[in-house]
């Protein structure tokens, strides 16, 4: 089945503790990004890459790094987490950067929270 | 950068009646995605709309985007239970989304 998978889905972390959050796509995509979703701000967009070695921010860059050093993974870094980094993340890909007919395909999400 | 609003911010219905949401862009789209999402999960996509004046239709679901590309409205026809969730426009130009509408169907 094609599909984009985020591990984990949910997670509870105390500030300041390095933590990854996998993104897997099985559809050979070359676009990948990253979003969070904050209640009345919808979704804004973290970083994206274009190919692999190809990264570039997005609107809310700070405090997250990513790599792509394969097609298929592109895992978020957070490097030390705050509690404003509390959201719900989505990770999402196409098979170029302009989505085609059908959108982009997005994760199930990862809930994340920073006490 | 793509500013999307969306209209209404949430939205209670009860079964079986019409509704419409709004999706208004600060620049012309080149294209325009609604996904819906169900309360704490992913998105899914449900049309796209590259034309002005496009109309596209997935079961009780209508989308249009205006002459002008600025502005799609989405019409839920005889609404259900089923429909309930977050219905979010994106944009093409830059994948950037609206904030979202809550729809709340109530039986």
């Amino acid at each position: 089945e094609a599909q984009v998978t985020q591990n984990p889905r949910y997670l509870i972390t105390v500030t300041g503790k390095k933590l990854t959050v996998t993104c897997s796509q099985n559809m050979n995509h070359e676009y990948m990004s990253w979003y969070r979703q904050d209640p009345g701000l919808g979704l804004r967009q973290i970083y994206y890459s274009m190919n692999v070695e190809v990264t570039d921010k997005g609107d809310v860059p700070e405090g997250y790094k990513v790599s792509r050093k394969e097609k298929r993974n592109f895992p978020l870094i957070l490097e030390s987490p705050s509690p404003n980094q509390t959201s719900l993340y989505f990770c999402a890909s196409s098979l170029y950067g302009t989505p085609d007919n059908y959108g982009y395909t997005f994760g199930s999400g990862t809930r994340l929270t920073v006490v | 950068s793509q500013e999307l609003e969306q209209s209404p911010q949430s939205l209670i219905v009860q079964e079986g009646k019409n509704l419409t949401i709004n999706c208004t862009s600060s620049k012309t789209l080149y294209g325009l995605y609604w996904y819906k999402q169900k309360y704490g999960e992913g998105l899914i996509f449900l049309m796209m709309l590259q034309k002005g004046g496009e109309e596209k239709s997935h079961e009780k679901i209508t989308a249009k985007l205006d002459e002008k590309k600025q502005q799609s409205s989405l019409h839920i026809t005889a609404s259900q239970p089923s429909h309930a969730g977050i219905y979010l426009c994106g944009a093409n130009n830059d994948m950037r989304f609206g904030a979202g509408t809550r729809l709340t169907v109530k039986p």
